[in-house]
């Protein structure tokens, strides 16, 4: 089946610097998901991402599709303790009816 | 709007018993999921309802779990009986026909002692 995966599983990170995680795919995707879960809270969505070579901004976050749409990569400039959580992307499954989860990044920020 | 809701938002078995958790999707989403997100690892999906038919429950992990959307609106999922490592953040998520994007609802946290 589909396999994702993403990298780093923690990063901890002083506020104020910068923050990347990365997720990759064994097959070529059609378009890919990024969710945010706060500690005890719920994913939330963020984006997603459909055309090669995409690069989306959401204030701080920068998002970005791969060119071959095998890997995704969600950068944070100059965290803040609010960006505390899990970042999960999210891949179409085999059949594309459903969503494959990644394992998440989480980060921690220290003020 | 009212979102995604849950419940309960904690529920606390022993082995052996039944627990029956509750969505209830944003107003006119006909897609409904279940995740569940075991000690703090992956999403897991689960089930996807379209409407109150199954569209996908490749997911469900054995025959003790049972998932229904009467009428396409709310929908139930019973473990029965409940094991050990059924024990997880259980979430729903609802999705509007035409949008890619699925709103998750607080999850319960099932404990199954």
């Amino acid at each position: 089946g589909q396999q994702v995966m993403q990298i780093p599983q923690y990063q901890h990170v002083q506020e104020g610097e910068d923050f990347t995680t990365y997720c990759n795919s064994s097959t070529t995707l059609s378009n890919i998901q990024w969710y945010k879960q706060r500690p005890g809270g719920h994913p939330v969505f963020l984006i997603q991402l459909v055309k090669s070579g995409e690069v989306k901004k959401q204030k701080r976050l920068t998002f970005q599709f791969g060119e071959a749409k095998k890997n995704s990569s969600l950068h944070i400039t100059a965290t803040q303790t609010t960006d505390v959580g899990t970042y999960f992307c999210a891949v179409p499954n085999n059949y594309g009816q459903n969503f494959v989860f990644g394992p998440g990044t989480r980060l921690s920020v220290l003020p | 709007e009212a979102g995604v809701t849950q419940f309960p938002s904690h529920s606390v078995i022993e082995k052996g018993q039944t627990v029956t958790l509750r969505c209830d999707p944003i107003s006119g989403h006909d897609n409904l999921y279940w995740y569940r997100r075991v000690m703090g690892k992956e999403i897991k999906f689960l089930l996807h309802f379209v409407k109150e038919s199954k569209q996908d429950e490749s997911g469900m992990p054995n025959n003790r779990f049972l998932a229904e959307r009467t009428g396409g609106t709310y929908s139930t999922l019973k473990v029965q009986p409940a094991e050990l490592e059924d024990s997880g953040v259980y979430f729903c998520a609802s999705r509007a026909f035409g949008s890619e994007t699925q709103y998750f609802g607080p999850g319960t946290r099932l404990l199954v002692l």
